[in-house]
């Protein structure tokens, strides 16, 4: 069973910060891995798509990487601003996809 | 290019009744999927359709909930009787026909809050 974990869980930092969001799952063979950003009270909006071949996809000031054999991707956010407050969700897609619970990011002014 | 469309955005119902749910997804997109996201989770997949077929539905509880993809375009989800623990926001998300063995891009809409006191 597809297990995938988030850390942390929260985050709290002073605007203009550079950051790491980190997602890990426990079946490495998965076809492709998906950064997600939720605000509160509405459904989720898709960042980053990486395929099972990709290492890395980029958008903006998004950075998605991704590791299959270690189990592991993260989400670098540069330049952060309180407009990224939200919570960010990693899934990743075997025969389905498959959440972490998430990291709840705060961005102060 | 219109998003997935949900209906109601909140619904407020008592215990033991019963409440559905409608979702039209991307136009041309072949998969469609339900999710149930409890507060402070991360969505579950409750079921999900390739056309008007249905791939995976091993996580939904079977006892109460149904759904259907009339005709491979829009789908409704329901709960009859509802309990207080499925309180939670349904969401509904699609994606395009992807080559075999892949998987496409999901989109997502903005999901209905369902309260059951």
């Amino acid at each position: 069973k597809q297990e995938v974990t988030q850390i942390p869980a929260a985050l709290s930092v002073p605007e203009g910060e550079n950051l790491v969001l980190n997602c890990s799952f426990t079946d490495s063979a998965i076809y492709n891995l998906q950064w997600f950003r939720q605000d509160p009270g509405k459904g989720l909006t898709s960042l980053l798509l990486i395929q099972s071949s990709q290492r890395e996809q980029t958008s903006g000031r998004l950075n998605a990487s991704l590791d299959k054999s270690s189990g592991r991707s993260t989400l670098y956010i540069a330049a952060s601003q309180p407009g990224d407050s939200a919570t960010y969700l990693c899934a990743v897609c075997l025969s389905r996809l498959t959440f972490g619970e998430g990291t709840q990011l705060t961005v102060n002014p | 290019e219109a998003g997935v469309a949900q209906s109601p955005r909140y619904k407020i119902i008592e215990k033991r009744q019963s409440v559905a749910f409608w979702c039209n997804p991307i136009s041309g997109h072949a998969t469609l999927y339900w999710y149930q996201q409890i507060l402070g989770q991360g969505p579950k997949l409750l079921i999900q359709f390739q056309n008007n077929g249905v791939v995976d539905d091993s996580q939904l509880p079977k006892d109460r909930f149904s759904a259907e993809r009339l005709k491979g375009v829009d789908s409704t989800l329901k709960i009859q009787p509802a309990k207080l623990e499925d309180s939670a926001v349904y969401l509904c998300a699609s994606s395009p026909r992807a080559r075999q063995g892949a998987f496409s891009e999901a989109f997502f809409g903005q999901g209905t809050r369902l309260t059951v006191v």
